[in-house]
């Protein structure tokens, strides 16, 4: 089985706080993508990566940054959290040769105080 | 500006009959579309996915159907179950620079009723 794993499923954090969240992907999969979901605007794009410390913007990539140091390791960063913040944070594996699915982990629940 | 729209928010099916979500999209660049599944608290999961040189992709139970002239999919899951009350999400990629990314819609709520 496939496996894309997420390091917290739920977290609190304050705001000012920088936080990193982490995914880790077991499938050898060159892209991998984070997301964020909210209720009623579907799963948006924050950013991107094709390739070890290869990164591209999604669509809502301010207040963000990401880092791939190693092909199985994707981690996204906020450096200053806001209360806006707070949403269900997905990241997803996907192989980059051929066309397929994207693998998701089990979600991050952040909330911002 | 949403690239791919799912302009129904919710949808109530009796057990047995026919579910019917649909999918705009507007980026004629996109030639693959997938759909997903989402329970609360999970991660999305793959149901079925469809290329642009095809029209019909049937899985079991599941059926996309792509009209590329009107840039609109479908998915029908017919009989549907309890088990599949969920939010549904379709989503579209175009090759970009060797590799693809995913844009998803809004979602559709899903309940059947027993």
């Amino acid at each position: 089985d496939v496996k894309v794993t997420q390091s917290s499923r739920y977290l609190v954090k304050r705001t000012g706080e920088k936080v990193f969240l982490e995914c880790v992907q077991d499938m050898d999969h060159e892209n991998m993508f984070w997301y964020r979901q909210d209720p009623g605007l579907g799963l948006r794009l924050i950013y991107f990566s094709y390739d070890v410390k290869m990164k591209e913007k999604g669509d809502i990539p301010e207040g963000y940054s990401v880092s791939r140091e190693k092909k199985e390791r994707f981690s996204l960063i906020l450096e200053s959290a806001s209360t806006n913040q707070t949403s269900m944070y997905l990241c997803a594996g996907r192989r980059g040769s051929r066309r397929g699915e994207a693998f998701f982990g089990q979600g991050t629940r952040l909330t911002v105080v | 500006d949403q690239q791919v729209k799912q302009n129904s928010p919710s949808l109530s099916v009796q057990e047995g009959r026919i579910s019917i979500l649909n999918c705009d999209y507007t980026n004629s660049m996109f030639d693959y579309f997938l759909w997903y599944k989402k329970y609360p608290a999970e991660g999305p999961t793959f149901l079925i996915s469809i290329s642009s040189i095809k029209d019909k992709n049937e899985d079991g139970r599941f059926t996309v159907f792509l009209n590329k002239s009107a840039k609109h999919l479908s998915l029908h899951i017919v009989p549907s179950q309890p088990g599949d009350s969920a939010v549904y999400f379709c989503a579209a990629s175009a090759r970009i620079v060797g590799n693809e990314k995913l844009t998803f819609g809004t979602g559709t709520r899903l309940t059947i009723i027993p």
